[in-house]
């Protein structure tokens, strides 16, 4: 089974431009994740996507936006370029959403990655 | 606020001896925890994970050990290998919020 794919996989851009990321999730997956990682501050969560709706958000601005399409294919999209968005950004699939259940086994699989320099 | 905390950036190990990540959480309601490990210019791949309902969960060489009243678990790798050389994330997710929060990770390097 073919995992995670995102592209592109490295982007330049200048500040005030515009940027969308795409996200293939496994095949069968229907919740995509996006986060961002920069040095020094781990993985941070952007949003998720589950059945094309966007069921949760981390704190973002609203220049991060996203959306899912019907194959469970996810794009995310920065509008207005600042510096401090040079980054990795990273998405994850799973086959559902998270569980609640006591003895919880999910987890996400990860993409390669886009790193995005902003200059 | 960084709910997960990992205070080691880096860590350096001898081949064949033993590696411990370790790391901290400050929410309550988080209730399973998971491990990645990430080599560079890949996304992180999961290694382990252990629900709030056991203290200890191991899978060959990894054993993650949790303690819910330090609110600490930590990664043991035993023994080490070069090929564990990478940065480790640990992982935390609350029932009902249907997304995981990172840490910071910690880069471990195993010297041969």
């Amino acid at each position: 089974k073919a995992g995670v794919t995102q592209t592109p996989r490295y982007l330049i851009k200048t500040r005030g431009q515009q940027v969308t990321l795409s996200c293939s999730p496994i095949s069968g997956h229907r919740s995509v994740s996006w986060y961002q990682q920069t040095p020094g501050q781990g993985l941070q969560f952007l949003f998720e996507y589950f059945s094309e709706t966007q069921r949760n958000k981390g704190n973002f601005p609203g220049r991060f936006s996203g959306r899912q399409f019907s194959n469970s294919r996810s794009e995310m999209n920065v509008s207005t370029l600042e510096l401090g968005d040079s980054a990795l950004y990273l998405c994850a699939s799973s086959p559902h959403r998270l569980s609640s259940g006591r003895d919880r086994t999910d987890t996400q699989y990860f993409g390669p990655g886009t790193r995005l320099t902003v200059l | 606020d960084q709910q997960v905390k990992q205070n080691s950036p880096s860590l350096s190990v001898q081949e064949g001896r033993i590696s411990i990540l370790n790391c901290d959480y400050t929410n309550s309601m988080f209730d399973y925890f998971l491990w990645y490990k990430k080599y560079p210019a890949e996304g992180p791949t999961f290694l382990i994970s252990i629900s709030s309902i056991k203290d200890k969960n191991e899978d060959g060489r990894f054993t993650v050990f949790l303690n819910k009243s330090a609110k600490h678990l930590s990664l043991h790798i035993v023994p080490s290998q070069p090929g564990d050389s990478a940065v480790y994330f640990c992982a935390a997710s609350a029932r009902g919020t249907y997304k995981y929060i990172f840490g910071t990770g910690t880069r471990l390097k195993v010297l041969a």
